[in-house]
């Protein structure tokens, strides 16, 4: 089953604009990753944040992690066209027997950039 | 470096055929797996292999097998191909390193079962 929900399901801004997504996941997690894919291709690691970590940055890239509320928040600042992309975000579910390496994606927000 | 290779990118099917799917890394990954994509889905995990020789189910195993005879392969078998199984395949890999398991992802193999 999904663990992870991203909100919203599409997001279309203008070039400039800072893009946010939002995930919401339901179980104890040892971390949390949001990963890029691009149509036609596969997903592309882009930050990973540990459970015990609040914000993280990564070039214009800023990930927000809330785990009393099961939740994490993906900004864009400046966002370009090449931004245009499915963005989703995958759990590593804590205490799952050792198998820390089984992520679970949620079904991923669409962001359109307009040049 | 080629990372994940995926073979072959487009594959049409008739119901009944079989074939496998194709995954190599060249990273020395202890860590393989397979996912299916969906529209509205996402992406659901098929099979995985923590290492050679060592195979285990996901979410969604059924009509899929799997084998791990070498560290770098990890082919994909539809036994019997129906069309509920239309989908883009990916292959994933990553270490088995602590908390960081970032997985490396293929191009994928889009496949239709008419």
């Amino acid at each position: 089953s999904q663990q992870g929900e991203e909100d919203p399901q599409a997001l279309s801004i203008q070039e400039g604009e800072n893009a946010t997504m939002n995930c919401s996941y339901k179980t104890s997690i040892n971390n949390l990753q949001w990963y890029r894919q691009n149509s036609g291709r596969g997903l592309v690691h882009l930050i990973l944040i540990r459970s015990n970590e609040r914000e993280k940055h990564s070039g214009r890239l800023r990930v927000t992690l809330d785990t009393s509320k099961k939740s994490s928040s993906l900004l864009i600042t400046a966002s370009r066209a090449a931004d245009t992309a499915s963005y989703f975000c995958a759990t590593d579910p804590f205490g799952s027997g050792g198998s820390n390496y089984k992520l679970t994606f949620g079904k991923g927000t669409l962001l359109t950039v307009n040049p | 470096n080629a990372g994940v290779t995926q073979t072959p990118k487009f594959q049409v099917l008739k119901t009944g055929q079989s074939m496998t799917l194709q995954c190599a890394q060249d990273m020395n990954h202890e860590y393989m797996s397979w996912y299916r994509q969906d529209p509205g889905m996402g992406l659901r995990l098929i099979h995985y292999s923590v290492g050679a020789g060592i195979t285990d189910q996901g979410e969604v195993p059924n009509g899929y097998n799997v084998s791990r005879s070498t560290t770098e392969d990890f082919p994909l078998r539809l036994l019997s191909a129906a069309p509920s199984q239309t989908s883009v395949y990916f292959c994933a890999s990553s270490r088995l390193a602590g908390d960081k398991n970032i997985q490396y992802f293929g191009a994928g193999t889009r496949l239709s079962v008419l």
